[in-house]
């Protein structure tokens, strides 16, 4: 089993739709990173949590640290947040960051 | 919020040259970076860790001649690639920590080796 695991891994949604990307981990963790990957490989990093809840625009991003599961939600969702959206922790052990295979999300017009 | 940079974006190179790539703090000093190279899938697999001043950390299994790390400077750590072959056309980003463990990104060097 995959030290983080996200859900889903493909979502196709209309544009306008709430999006919901779920983020688990298995792992004691110092802190969450949600990141947004765009075709061509270009990274963005959008948030990094280590408790509560943080709004940024049409984002926002939340992680309840006892059940180790983190949220990122958009709003009003529009074919430019088409990307791939990746969970990463670091852990708290030896301070390794791992990743999460990602969702890919398509906001169809 | 803290910026990082990548140079460049995108390289192309032919297979036996060296490749170097840039991170760069913007504007905030990082004593530690960390250098990640991406899989297929969106995995992404630590290489090592570079502290200012000092020799950089390796992970298991990342060939410390083949991919040497200098970070002379508290905005500023390189990674070469040196003798690079096909199979090191990749997605690499850095990251930096200014403080604690806070990291931001850069945008990631797509390398790929003809």
């Amino acid at each position: 089993k995959n030290e983080v695991e996200q859900s889903p891994q493909n979502l196709t949604a209309q544009e306008g739709e709430f999006i919901t990307i779920n983020c688990s981990y298995s792992v004691g963790i110092s802190a969450l990173h949600w990141l947004q990957q765009h075709p061509g490989g270009g990274i963005v990093s959008l948030f990094m949590l280590s408790s509560g809840k943080k709004k940024h625009g049409r984002l926002i991003a939340t992680i309840n640290i006892q059940e180790k599961h983190s949220s990122l939600h958009i709003t009003a969702s529009h074919p430019r947040d088409s990307a791939v959206y990746i969970c990463a922790v670091l852990r708290d052990s030896n301070y390794q960051l791992i990743w999460g295979a990602g969702t890919k999300l398509i906001i169809k017009p | 919020g803290a910026v990082v940079s990548q140079h460049p974006s995108r390289v192309i190179c032919k297979s036996g040259t060296s490749v170097k790539i840039e991170c760069r703090s913007l504007d905030f000093q990082a004593t530690t970076m960390f250098w990640y190279r991406q899989f297929p899938k969106q995995s992404l697999m630590l290489m090592a860790t570079s502290n200012e001043g000092s020799k950089a950390t390796y992970e298991q299994g990342v060939e410390k001649d083949k991919f040497l790390i200098n970070h002379a400077s508290l905005t500023l750590s390189t990674l070469t690639v040196t003798s690079a072959h096909p199979e090191d056309s990749s997605f690499y980003i850095c990251s930096a920590e200014p403080l604690g463990n806070e990291q931001f990104f850069g945008p990631g060097t797509r390398l790929t080796v003809l």
